[in-house]
């Protein structure tokens, strides 16, 4: 069963825009929260992550919001480019062993010249 | 260094065949993963190992064994293939002493079961 409902499934965005995709857990034992990032033909690629003490994280144009106590975290892209157009998995990692992370469904980004 | 690597990219089996899946890492991470990945599911774990020696099972562990007799090899085996078990397969590593866990992943193997 789904931990980790990310949402919407695909997004279209005029370049310079701005992406928001939107994730929501359900377990409260999780202590980091990382999101990735896929290419067609490749595998995911850590993109920025967080942890549950911070609100919020800031990489270039990549930005994560984090609301504990709704237990939502969000992805934003600034001035989206084409060469942001991938799949991005929201996820989350529980407090125990074996650094097993949960994923989200993911979310194709299209951003449009 | 390669990272991790997976063979092989692409394969096409007949429904009762049997195969296996190599993933390598040359970052001496200790854990390893499998997962596969389809459309709307995002990716799932199939099985997982925290060191040379342990496997343990993952969200959807049925119908795969897993093996990890060396620190940098995790192999991923299917002994009767099924059509549901067309897939993305992804391999993945990590070292336990970073501070955010970061999963290094391979490039994929693209299985297609007939």
């Amino acid at each position: 069963q789904q931990q980790v409902k990310q949402s919407p499934q695909s997004l279209i965005v005029q370049k310079g825009g701005i992406s928001i995709i939107n994730c929501a857990y359900e377990n409260t034992a999780f202590d980091y929260f990382p999101w990735y990032q896929q290419f067609p033909g490749k595998g995911p690629a850590l993109l920025i992550a967080i942890r549950p003490d911070v609100s919020e994280k800031k990489e270039g144009r990549f930005t994560i919001s984090f609301n504990k106590s709704a237990k939502q975290f969000s992805l934003h892209i600034m001035d989206s480019q084409p060469g942001d157009s991938a799949t991005y998995f929201c996820a989350a990692r529980p407090y125990t062993g074996g650094f097993k992370t949960i994923f989200g469904a993911g979310t194709r980004l299209f951003v449009k010249a | 260094n390669a990272g991790v690597t997976q063979t092989p990219k692409f394969r096409v089996l007949k429904t009762g065949q049997s195969m296996t899946l190599l993933c390598a890492q040359d970052m001496n991470h200790e854990y390893m993963y499998w997962y596969r990945q389809d459309p709307g599911m995002g990716l799932r774990l199939i099985h997982y190992s925290v060191g040379e020696g342990t496997t343990a099972k993952g969200e959807v562990p049925d119908g795969y064994n897993v093996s990890r007799l060396k620190k940098q090899n995790f192999l991923l085996g299917l002994e009767s293939a099924a059509p549901s078990q067309t897939s993305v397969y992804f391999c993945a590593s990590v070292w336990a002493g970073a501070a955010y866990n970061e999963q290094f992943f391979g490039p994929g193997t693209r299985l297609t079961v007939l």
